[in-house]
């Protein structure tokens, strides 16, 4: 069954150190979003990526965040100048239709 | 504002008892939709409900949704102990083009 992979499952870096997660959708999605989870809340939308380009965004992506699909299959988020408060989950997914399909996620952990 | 919120945040059954998790939300939405994840892992679909939807049905899955009360519940019945995760609802508001807003999930446990 094809499935969304993501790299590195962990990472640990030091604040204000660039950060670039890597995600692999699903071949014949469309449409592809990052999501991340501080532990113990709940899950909050970051982007969403559509024709190559950002189609919706929210607060929490300010200008320290970047996305990128460089390639046919890679869809990237970069964290620029990392924070403490970055330290999360963060998940990718991708969507043909309504449902989305999600990665098992990257653990960021900013010291 | 908050959308999506789901109790109880946490419900703990016996295995063949059936759990029921509710959501509510705040804004017109086009369609919502339940998720699970276990414990560290990614999220993964259960099932979507259309706003012109009132029940749904997938093997032992039920949610109903009611638009006028802006709710929905989704049922597990003949729970077993594999059905211990966190359960969210999430919807898409009207006017999203793709962005799905979660709630703060249900915590389920059956116990053997």
């Amino acid at each position: 069954e094809p499935e969304v992979t993501q790299t590195p499952s962990h990472q640990v870096t030091q604040m204000g150190q660039e950060v670039i997660l890597r995600c692999v959708p699903i071949s014949n999605h469309l449409y592809f979003y990052w999501y991340r989870q501080i532990l113990g809340q709940k899950v909050e939308f970051l982007v969403s990526f559509y024709n190559n380009e950002i189609s919706e965004k929210s607060e929490i992506f300010d200008d320290q965040f970047s996305v990128e699909r460089p390639d046919g299959s890679n869809f990237t988020l970069k964290i620029r100048s990392t924070k403490l408060e970055d330290s999360a989950m963060y998940f990718c997914a991708s969507s043909y239709t309504g449902e989305l399909f999600f990665g098992e996620g990257s653990r960021l952990t900013v010291l | 504002s908050q959308q999506g919120e789901e109790d109880p945040q946490a419900l703990s059954i016996q295995e063949g008892e059936n759990a029921t998790m509710n959501c509510s939300y705040k804004t017109s939405i086009n369609n919502l939709q339940w998720y699970r994840q276990n414990s560290g892992r990614g999220l993964v679909h259960l099932i979507l409900i259309r706003s012109n939807e009132r029940e749904k049905h997938s093997g032992r899955l039920r949610v109903t949704l009611d638009t006028s009360k802006k709710s929905s519940s989704l049922l597990i019945t003949a729970s077993r102990a594999a059905d211990t995760a966190s359960y969210f609802c999430a919807n898409r508001p009207s006017g999203s083009a793709r962005q799905l807003t979660f709630g703060s999930g249900t915590q389920l446990t059956v116990l053997p």
